[in-house]
């Protein structure tokens, strides 16, 4: 089974505070993802890794940055957490060719006061 | 920027009924349409996907209809069942490997 885990189901950080998600996956996925999720609005991508140490922006990624240092690890850290940043934070893996489906992660509640 | 548009919002279904949920994308980068379940607390997981060579798709009580003239795609769950009750994702591929997800739906199914 494939298995994408984060670091923490939930999380409350106050504003200002720098803020570290962790995402690690066990089957050897080129891809890997960060997407916000908030209601009535869906999955919104943050940022997208297609290798290690390569990133791209996604649809949403002022206020985050990301690390890929490892291939099975992905970080998305929030430089200065404000309360516009609380949200759902879900974590997602992938082959790389096109086609396949993203393995998600459990999700981080994110609550930033 | 690709668009997908999911509706409804939310969908209440009497148990044994039958549950339809439609998306519709602007364009697409390559042909592969998954649908995503996602119970509460858990994150996304794949329940079904169409690579639209065939217009339909069909696994157990789930089918997705596709429509590429039209750019639509559609769920149907047929015998709804209280498991069933859980919020759904269409995804339309972007450039790349990306997907754009949809807004969701949330599926109640009454017993």
């Amino acid at each position: 089974d494939v298995k994408v885990t984060q670091s923490s189901r939930y999380l409350v950080k106050r504003t200002g505070e720098k803020v570290f998600l962790e995402c690690v996956q066990d089957m050897d996925h080129e891809n890997m993802f960060w997407y916000r999720q908030d209601p009535g609005l869906g999955l919104r991508l943050i940022y997208f890794s297609y290798d290690v140490k390569m990133k791209e922006k996604g649809d949403i990624p002022e206020g985050y940055s990301v690390s890929r240092e490892k291939k099975e690890r992905f970080s998305l850290i929030l430089e200065s957490a404000s309360t516009n940043q609380t949200s759902m934070y879900l974590c997602a893996s992938s082959f790389a060719a096109r086609g396949h489906e993203q393995y998600f992660g459990p999700g981080t509640r994110l609550t930033v006061t | 920027q690709q668009q997908v548009k999911q509706s409804p919002q939310s969908l209440i279904v009497q148990k044994g009924g039958i549950s339809i949920i439609n998306c519709a994308y602007e364009n697409t980068a390559f042909d592969y349409f998954p649908w995503y379940q996602q119970f509460p607390g858990k994150g996304p997981a794949l329940l079904i996907a169409i690579r639209p060579d065939v217009s339909e798709k069909k696994e157990g009580r789930f089918t997705i209809s596709f429509n590429k003239s039209a750019k639509q795609f559609s769920l149907h769950i047929m015998d709804s069942q209280p498991g069933d009750s859980a919020t759904y994702f269409c995804a339309a591929p972007n450039t790349g490997n990306q997907f754009y997800f949809g807004t969701g739906t949330s599926l109640t199914v009454i017993p």
